[in-house]
């Protein structure tokens, strides 16, 4: 079993407001990732870093932005949300090292409805 | 541009049935093949993974199918089960250094 934990798991705040999506894992891996998903539906990689003070944006261009201070935690931040910004948002991270990857493990997701 | 292209979107299969779950890619520098399980309210887990090496790999019911030639690799799920009942995404990637690239990802019922 993956250890990587996300909180809050649901989150229903107002438009405007600034919230934190935290992230963490206990694995020691270097590579983390957020991911946007509507449910059932594909997987956007909206951010990743490959370690600490490392941060790259995906392919899904989105208004939030990440930090990474240290290896086990990779919070994501939105300044001010927006309806639009309603949907899942995942974090996974994976080793990687040797040319050899793993695989990600995810986290269970955050849920997040801006009313 | 899709890189990897994932069929069907949607899949219904009689318990005890083979699942198949296709998928394409284009980049042939993709050197690991990875698929994940998703329930619903869940993060994606993952299922069971390939490198172009090897033609097959099986674990338990599951079993990628490797085709570098045609660029294309599948998923069978023998035996089916309604625990099964998930969505599956297969990626790809480089290595280390690349990030991981999902297809849209299938839908399956397995109905009892």
């Amino acid at each position: 079993e993956a250890d990587i934990y996300q909180t809050p798991r649901y989150l229903v705040i107002g438009t405007g407001k600034k919230i934190t999506l935290e992230c963490s894992q206990t694995m020691g891996h270097d590579k983390m990732y957020w991911y946007q998903q509507d449910p059932g539906m594909e997987l956007h990689l909206i951010h990743y870093s490959y370690g600490v003070n490392s941060t790259e944006k995906g392919d899904l261009s989105s208004e939030s932005t990440v930090s990474r201070i240290r290896t086990e935690h990779f919070p994501l931040t939105l300044e001010s949300a927006r309806p639009s910004h309603t949907s899942q948002y995942l974090c996974a991270s994976s080793e990687f090292g040797r040319g050899v990857e793993v695989g990600a493990f995810f986290g269970q997701g955050t849920r997040l409805t801006v009313v | 541009q899709q890189q990897v292209k994932q069929s069907p979107q949607s899949l219904i299969v009689q318990k005890g049935g083979i699942s198949i779950i296709n998928c394409a890619y284009e980049n042939t520098a993709f050197d690991y093949f990875p698929w994940y399980q998703q329930f619903p309210g869940k993060g994606p887990a993952l299922l069971i993974a390939i490198r172009p090496d090897v033609s097959e790999k099986k674990e338990g019911r599951f079993t990628i199918s490797f085709n570098k030639s045609a660029k294309q690799f599948s998923l069978h799920i023998m035996d089916s089960q309604p625990g099964d009942s998930a969505t599956y995404f297969c990626a790809a990637s480089m290595g280390g250094y690349s990030t991981l690239t999902f297809g849209k990802g299938t839908m399956l019922l397995v109905s009892p």
